[in-house]
């Protein structure tokens, strides 16, 4: 059974949309995140959540919305679509107290 | 910012043990030291932590210096599967644990 999932896997879309990208997991654990990997291979943490509560917020543009409807779920919502947010978005999520991190597949967002 | 520094490419011949180094020299007493890899096109995979003591686990081994300012992650017997861009994160237990990503080192296992 996979731990972390990611939908979609692949996202093409023109600038100006909006999109959204949906993490689930089933480990049980209270607290998820999401990863920019940029062309550039650069992996920087966007947020975090912990029991459906915002913890992590780094300087990302307000046209990302992470929503977390339950403690298994973390989507990402992204309105106006640049081209510099073409990237591969990965999702993780860790459990209280716990060291590791598991991440899911990643989902490649391409903007034209 | 990341707080280490890792070569930027290493390689390795099959069968090999691959010792990839880690210089972290700001280390404060609380923090850890984290490896995960990333094989390529997929998401992280955590490999191994230590505080203080070497660590051993099935996948690798985790030596780090008495003074923890530097630490070594150790792959017994390299396999082509291994070949991976491998990072050493440090990092507390406190706050929401995020993880801070340098450049890794590109690890080649050749055969």
């Amino acid at each position: 059974d996979t731990a972390v999932s990611q939908t979609p896997k692949y996202l093409v879309t023109q600038m100006g949309n909006d999109k959204s990208i949906k993490c689930e997991q089933n480990l049980g654990h209270d607290t998820m995140y999401w990863y920019k990997q940029d062309s550039k291979k650069f992996l920087k943490i966007m947020f975090s959540y912990n029991n459906k509560e915002l913890i992590i917020n780094e300087t990302v543009p307000n046209r990302f919305s992470p929503k977390s409807p339950d403690k298994a779920h973390l989507n990402l919502h992204i309105n106006s679509l640049e081209l510099g947010d073409s990237a591969v978005y990965f999702c993780a999520s860790r459990t209280g107290g716990g060291h590791e991190q598991y991440f899911g597949p990643g989902t490649r967002l391409t903007v034209t | 910012d990341a707080k280490t520094t890792q070569p930027p490419s290493m390689d390795c011949a099959e069968g090999r043990a691959a010792n990839l180094p880690c210089n972290h020299s700001t280390i404060s007493g609380n923090e850890y030291v984290y490896w995960y890899r990333q094989i390529h096109s997929q998401g992280p995979q955590y490999i191994i932590h230590g505080l203080k003591n070497n660590e051993t686990n099935e996948m690798a081994s985790l030596i780090i210096t008495e003074d923890r300012k530097s630490s070594t992650l150790i792959l017994p017997h390299a396999t082509l599967r291994d070949t991976a861009v491998y990072y050493c994160i440090v990092r507390d237990l406190q706050g929401a644990q995020k993880l801070v990503f340098g450049q890794g080192t590109r690890l080649t296992i050749n055969p």
